[in-house]
C-alpha cells in the first residue's frame, strides 16, 4: 500500500518557465511533509519542507502548497533552471511515535531544457 | 563537519557472501537509519536506530542486519547477499527538532552476482 504517490515518473520544462512536481497521500496521520532532491551519484538533500498545519511555504524560487483536504501537495519552481534538473522525492513524516520515519514516493525525474 | 559518510562507494559480491556497509556520521544525530533505492521503486527504508542500543525494522528488512553500539556508526550488514539486493544504498541520519530532516550519505553502490 503506497502511501506516497508521485504519480508522473518524469516532467519536462524549458528554462524560465513554472516546474510543478505533484505528490498524493493517503495517511491522513501525516503531520510534515518534504521535498528533496537528487542528482545521480549523491546522496537526495533536502529542499523545502511544510507543516500540515500551513498551506504554504516559501523558499526563493521554491513554493510547496498543501491541500489537506485533498491530500495533496506540490512544488513549484519558478523560474525554472538547467541546474534544477534531478530527481525530486516527496516524503511524509508520521506524528507522535513514528515521527522520526520518513516515507518516500518514487520520485519524478524533473528536466529543465536550456 | 563531514556530514554522513559512506564506505564503500560500490561493491560487487557474488551470491552468498556476506558483507558489510558502514556508515558514520558526526553530527551527534541520534537518530539514523538506512534505505534502498531501485528504479522505479523510490526509497525505501530498510532498519532505523533512534539511538545507541535501539534498532527497529523498517519496510523492507529481510537479509539485513543492523547494529547501534555508538551514536555515530550505524553499519549494515548482510549476512548472504542475494541478486534482489543489488541496489544502491543510503544512509541518512537527523537530529531533534522540526522538520527533522534527514541528512543523506552519498550512497553505496551494490552488486550481487
Amino acid at each position: 500500500d503506497q502511501q506516497v504517490k508521485q504519480n508522473s515518473p518524469s516532467l519536462s520544462v524549458q528554462e524560465g518557465r513554472i516546474s510543478i512536481l505533484n505528490c498524493d497521500y493517503t495517511n491522513s496521520m501525516f503531520d510534515y511533509f518534504l521535498w528533496y532532491k537528487k542528482y545521480p551519484a549523491e546522496g537526495p538533500t533536502f529542499l523545502i519542507s511544510i507543516s500540515s498545519i500551513k498551506d504554504k511555504n516559501e523558499d526563493g524560487r521554491f513554493t510547496v502548497f498543501l491541500n489537506k483536504s485533498a491530500k495533496h501537495l506540490s512544488l513549484h519552481i519558478v523560474p525554472s533552471q538547467p541546474g534544477d534538473s534531478a530527481v525530486y522525492f516527496c516524503a511524509a513524516r508520521g506524528s507522535g511515535g513514528s515521527n522520526y520515519k520518513l516515507t518516500f514516493g518514487k520520485g519524478t525525474l524533473l528536466t529543465v531544457n536550456p | 563537519n563531514a556530514g554522513v559518510t559512506q564506505t564503500p562507494k560500490f561493491q560487487v559480491l557474488k551470491t552468498g557472501q556476506s558483507m558489510t556497509l558502514q556508515c558514520a556520521q558526526d553530527m551527534n544525530h541520534e537518530y539514523m537509519s538506512w534505505y534502498r533505492q531501485d528504479p522505479g521503486m523510490g526509497l525505501r527504508l530498510i532498519h532505523y536506530s533512534v539511538g545507541a542500543g535501539i534498532t527497529d525494522q523498517g519496510e523492507v528488512p529481510n537479509g539485513y542486519n543492523v547494529s547501534r553500539s555508538t551514536t555515530e556508526d550505524f553499519p549494515l550488514r548482510l549476512l548472504s547477499a542475494a541478486p534482489s539486493q543489488t541496489s544502491v544504498y543510503f544512509c541518512a541520519s537527523t537530529g531533534r527538532g522540526i522538520p527533522n530532516e534527514q541528512f543523506f550519505g552519498p550512497g553505496t553502490r551494490l552488486t550481487v552476482l
